[in-house]
């Protein structure tokens, strides 16, 4: 079974600190995701990785950068967090072929920041 | 962006019961995906129908894709407490390989 597991399930962090959440798949996928999930909103994109050391920005980057330095890892960083980043964090995986199929997630992180 | 559209927003219904939910999108898709999530955790996927399909089973999941009404629907035949889940429909746009995820059902099933 795929398995992509997230760093934290709960964080709380104080505004202005750098935050980091990780995700981990051991499925050997090239492709990994970062969404966020607020209600109502659904989920959001907010990078995309489709290699090591290749990234893509989706539809919600401003304030966040990633890192993708092991093909089993997806980082995703809050350079200084803000109170309108205390969200839902959900990472996913899939292979790139077909790119568009099924993604499998992780159990998610709730952040909170203060 | 937000391309896919789930209506109702909210479901309840009696266990036992048929539960069907609606999504709705702008533009033409190579496929849609819906997935489940139970309260506070990752999304699961449940069945994926390409475009030039119509209607897809999986167990009690029944999917229909209407492409020219760009819609599709999500049945759940006899629905049991383990069923209660927010369920999300994706699309992934024709010429992209990303997903677009709608805001999703709430589906409640009372026992």
């Amino acid at each position: 079974d795929v398995k992509v597991t997230q760093s934290s399930r709960y964080l709380v962090k104080r505004t202005g600190e750098k935050v980091f959440l990780e995700c981990v798949q051991d499925m050997d996928h090239e492709n990994m995701f970062w969404y966020r999930q607020d209600p109502g909103l659904g989920l959001r994109l907010i990078y995309f990785s489709y290699d090591v050391k290749m990234k893509e920005k989706g539809d919600i980057p401003e304030g966040y950068s990633v890192s993708r330095e092991k093909k089993e890892r997806f980082s995703l960083i809050l350079e200084s967090a803000s109170t309108n980043q205390t969200s839902m964090y959900l990472c996913a995986s899939n292979s790139p072929l077909p790119a568009a199929d099924e993604q499998f997630f992780g159990p998610g992180t709730r952040l909170t920041v203060l | 962006s937000q391309q896919g559209e789930e209506d109702p927003q909210a479901l309840s219904i009696q266990e036992g019961e048929n539960a069907t939910m609606n999504c709705s999108y702008k533009t033409s898709i190579n496929n849609l995906q819906w997935y489940r999530q139970n309260s506070g955790r990752g999304l699961v996927h449940l069945i994926l129908i390409r475009s030039n399909e119509r209607e897809k089973h999986s167990g009690r999941l029944r999917v229909t894709l209407d492409t020219s009404k760009k819609s599709s629907s999500l049945l759940i035949t006899a629905s049991r407490a383990a069923d209660t889940a927010s369920y999300f429909c994706a699309t992934v746009p024709g010429g992209d390989y990303k997903l677009s995820f709608g805001a999703g059902t709430t589906v409640t099933v009372r026992a």
